[in-house]
């Protein structure tokens, strides 16, 4: 049972335009959410991340966007630049106290391609 | 400053060898993740530490997987005996705190069982 779900293994853009990057969750109990990216033989890289009581978070060219009742977020690149073909992974976690906190649910990740 | 460290980077064994996995965690950082990636099953959480002590192993798929974190600054993560569908790549994380911010991962261990 998948709770964070990448639907698109794989988008392809031109440089220069926009990449919009899904992730859906089922849990509604999730209250943070992070995406990652990692380039081959690396480890997944911390990128961007937003508290559910927000719907936009924004650090320069990277964007994420929250829709709870929906339960969707997108990440939004712009421009897009070719050095930003990686995987990218959104991940969730619940729970601001207790002990359940520190877990991060992951998506199967979409493969980002940027072309010159 | 250096980010997390693993060791070695790749490993490859036979059927039934012992297999140990080496983690540094980012100096200060008092919680560690094991994970493991495979594409049928994507990033999954093995085993959590937070100030050394082991809280959550509940994703440790079988009594072959053991993980200990003597110190603050070192981790491992054992398999023995190692079966070829152990295959993976191991990744360390680890944080600030229990639930404050991100997880920083390491490179990996991509391991190879023959």
């Amino acid at each position: 049972d998948q709770q964070v779900k990448q639907n698109s293994p794989s988008l392809s853009v031109q440089e220069g335009r926009i990449s919009i990057l899904n992730c859906d969750y089922t849990n509604s109990m999730f209250d943070y959410f992070l995406w990652y990216k990692k380039y081959p033989a690396e480890g997944p890289t911390f990128l961007i991340s937003i508290s559910s009581i927000k719907d936009k978070n924004e650090d320069g060219r990277f964007t994420v966007f929250l829709n709870k009742s929906a339960k969707h977020l997108s990440l939004h690149i712009v421009p897009s630049q070719p050095g930003d073909s990686a995987v990218y992974f959104c991940a969730a976690k619940w729970g601001d106290s207790g002990g359940s906190n520190y877990k991060l649910t992951f998506g199967k990740g979409t493969l980002l391609t940027v072309n010159p | 400053d250096a980010g997390v460290i693993q060791s070695p980077r790749h490993e490859v064994t036979e059927m039934g060898q012992e297999v140990t996995l080496r983690c540094k965690p980012i100096s200060g950082h008092n919680s560690l993740f094991w994970y493991r990636q495979t594409m049928m099953r994507g990033l999954e959480l093995l085993i959590y530490f937070n100030n050394n002590v082991p809280i959550d192993d509940s994703g440790m798929p079988e009594d072959r997987f053991s993980a200990k974190m003597p110190n603050a600054s070192f981790s491992t993560l054992k398999i023995q005996p190692s079966e070829p569908r152990d295959s993976a790549v191991y990744f360390c994380a680890s944080s600030l705190g229990q639930g404050i911010g991100a997880q920083y991962f390491g490179p990996g261990t991509r391991l190879t069982v023959t």
